[in-house]
């Protein structure tokens, strides 16, 4: 299957810096990535959705300030956590599908464990 | 409001036993249900189901949609305690390209 590479696995900063995390589809073009949080022993939820080449859709209730999002190319995505908090710490993943077409099944990062101090 | 729901939530079975997950949805427009296993990490992808009474198959795991009545299950036979974590369900939409998760199924296989 595609290859998506999410970097890093984790990273502990202090409270009020920025982190940056970077998503790659390693094989194939992603015009579309999405962002993921997912706190202990709860399921995915959507933050928002990277369009290469345009300002990412969020959903309701997502920050866009504090979490930026750039899908400067067709194969990487980067969310940055602003000026992050301890509440901002949790597990991030991003996910790709290789086909647009929707008949494609999304292909996941290895997740990125944020731990703010 | 779209939402998917899966059941149980969380299953605790010894090794040999078959289980059955199960992963019901409300949605506009529905297109594909997809079911995922996350362990320590990422999910991985097990299946992706488009059309009612088509059963997937990979191993002991197997799938089967019923667009009718919206729902699909999730089977394993003969479990390991590898099969160990939690099952996850999405469903896409027309029109869109996310995916809507359930709040999955944690399965516990005991040796």
């Amino acid at each position: 299957g595609a290859v998506v590479s999410q970097h890093p696995s984790r990273v502990i900063c202090k409270s009020g810096t920025s982190v940056k995390i970077e998503c790659r589809s390693l094989d194939f073009q992603a015009t579309t990535m999405f962002w993921y949080r997912q706190f202990p022993k709860q399921s995915l939820m959507l933050m928002a959705t990277s369009n290469e080449g345009s300002k990412a859709t969020y959903e309701q209730g997502v920050e866009k300030d504090k979490f930026l999002i750039n899908h400067a190319s067709l194969t990487l995505s980067t969310l940055t956590v602003t000026s992050a908090h301890p509440e901002d710490s949790s597990f991030y993943i991003c996910s790709a599908r290789e086909a647009m077409t929707g008949y494609a099944e999304a292909f996941f990062g290895q997740g990125t464990r944020l731990t703010v101090v | 409001e779209d939402k998917v729901v899966q059941s149980p939530l969380s299953l605790v079975v010894h090794e040999g036993d078959t289980v059955t997950l199960n992963c019901s949805y409300e949605v506009t427009n529905f297109r594909s249900l997809l079911w995922y296993k996350q362990e320590k990490k990422a999910p991985t992808f097990l299946f992706m189901l488009t059309s009612s009474g088509i059963e997937k198959k990979s191993g002991r795991l197997s799938s089967i949609l019923d667009k009718k009545e919206l729902f699909s299950i999730l089977n394993i036979t003969a479990t390991q305690t590898g099969d160990s974590a939690v099952y996850l369900c999405a469903v896409t939409q027309g029109g869109s390209e996310k995916l809507v998760f359930g709040k999955g199924t944690k399965l516990t296989v005991n040796p």
